[in-house]
């Protein structure tokens, strides 16, 4: 199975923030990676699709980059919304794994 | 609208068997893939297996093969998480999802939460 270490865990910051989550797979993943978002109670939603494209409705201050094995999140200034769990998923290979996650608190 | 809406939740003892649906609606359900995600009590999410409604073809998480069946009924756009036999660490809340080909999982459903208590 492929590994995917997330980090931070979690994370304090503040309204108007950048904030960056990063995610490692233990090999390469060609792009094959999401980003979702979960807020309590709730499924969770995508943000991003192929590592950068936006899905629909997302709003722009959050984008990906990255390749190979490496990818990052970026908020480019957080809203009150944004506070929630993020979560990484490759999705070249089954079993589709998921990073541990990174719970985005207000500080 | 596309959508998913699953099934009610479920209060069950070890031992008993359970089925759980995730009905599409709004789109060509035999087009997409169902996915079928975890999410046991404070944790994170844990991908557990895809079916293909078009031909029913099964992929599932090697943790958790042979504890789990996944299935589908295109006829009525519905596909199904099921267990023969419950353990108390099953307790969870089960996700279905919508996912198309070499993409990310776009819609989900409302999520099914899932209690074996003895």
């Amino acid at each position: 199975d492929i590994q995917m270490i997330q980090s931070p865990s979690s994370l304090s910051a503040s309204v108007g923030d950048r904030v960056t989550i990063t995610c490692r797979a233990s090999q390469l993943i060609s792009n094959s990676l999401a980003w979702y978002q979960q807020k309590p109670g709730k499924a969770p939603k995508v943000l991003l699709r192929t590592a950068f494209r936006l899905h629909s409705g997302v709003p722009s201050r959050f984008s990906g980059s990255g390749s190979g094995a490496d990818y990052t999140l970026t908020i480019s200034s957080l809203q009150p919304e944004d506070f929630a769990a993020y979560y990484c998923q490759q999705y070249y290979v089954t079993p589709y794994t998921f990073g541990q996650g990174t719970k985005l608190e207000i500080k | 609208e596309v959508q998913l809406v699953q099934s009610g939740a479920e209060v069950k003892k070890p031992g008993e068997s359970l089925r759980i649906s995730c009905k599409g609606s709004g789109y060509n359900f035999p087009n997409y893939r169902i996915t079928w995600v975890r999410q046991m009590p404070g944790k994170g999410l844990e991908w557990m297996g895809r079916i293909d409604p078009s031909d029913s073809y099964t992929d599932y998480s090697p943790s958790l093969q042979g504890r789990v069946t996944i299935s589908a009924d295109k006829s009525i756009s519905t596909a199904y998480l099921q267990w023969n036999s419950l353990k108390a660490s099953d307790t969870g809340i089960y996700y279905c999802a919508r996912q198309p080909h070499r993409d990310a999982m776009d819609v989900w459903g409302q999520g099914t939460t899932v209690s074996v208590s003895s």
